[in-house]
């Protein structure tokens, strides 16, 4: 199983609403993703867990909140966003430990695409 | 700061062609450096990395080369098929988690 599973697809919402995004993968990776990705633009890291712990925040506005309750399993929990935070959002996971280049292969999810009116 | 520059931004080709994908980056302090396909509103898919102590990596049709000290990476399609058509991103490896993107490559490969 090399996958890794984003809930919703799709969601929309508006400024006031609080919502959450899943992303669950089974490969037993030890570090996980959060990219964000405005159209036609490349990914941008938002956040990176390594071992549960939250090892990188490219200093993402505080109306977005993730959660690592273990080691399968990140969420992004949204509240309060803007227009302008429409966009794909991105998890992915790569294994972290062990010699080999692999570890560090990031897989991604196929993303959840959210629209903030 | 590190920057990614992917040229061309869109390329066609007839397929069955060989093709070259180009990647520059600024700063030569890389950790690796993965090449990415993204298909139109989807997720991206690894294609392959090089640690930025290797000069090159192949899987199957594709091989992409490294050169650290002139920052530059390629991406080398061999015969070329209309399921290859997709954005292809190369990204530069900060660390061992960190991942800087270019713009990508628009890849359209006509039947």
């Amino acid at each position: 199983d090399t996958e890794v599973t984003q809930t919703p697809k799709h969601l929309v919402m508006g400024m006031t609403n609080k919502k959450s995004l899943k992303c669950e993968q089974h490969m037993g990776h030890r570090a996980m993703y959060w990219y964000k990705q405005k159209a036609k633009k490349p990914p941008e890291l938002m956040f990176v867990y390594s071992y549960e712990k939250l090892s990188i925040n490219e200093s993402v506005p505080s109306r977005f909140s993730p959660e690592c309750p273990n080691s399968s399993l990140l969420n992004l929990h949204l509240h309060a966003l803007q227009p302008e935070d429409s966009a794909l959002y991105l998890c992915a996971s790569s294994p972290l430990g062990g010699g080999s280049i692999a570890k560090n292969i990031q897989y991604f999810g196929a993303g959840t695409r959210l629209s903030v009116l | 700061k590190q920057e990614v520059t992917q040229i061309p931004a869109a390329l066609s080709v007839p397929e069955g062609e060989n093709l070259v994908l180009n990647c520059s980056f600024t700063d030569s302090a890389i950790y690796n450096l993965q090449w990415f396909r993204q298909d139109p509103g989807k997720g991206l898919t690894s294609l392959l990395l090089i640690q930025s102590s290797q000069r090159e990596q192949t899987s199957g049709r594709l091989n992409a080369s490294l050169d650290k000290s002139s920052g530059r990476s390629t991406l080398y399609i061999a015969a070329s098929q209309p399921g290859d058509s997709a954005t292809y991103l190369c990204a530069v490896g900060k660390g061992a988690q960190k991942l800087v993107f270019g713009q990508g490559t628009r890849l359209t490969i006509n039947p």
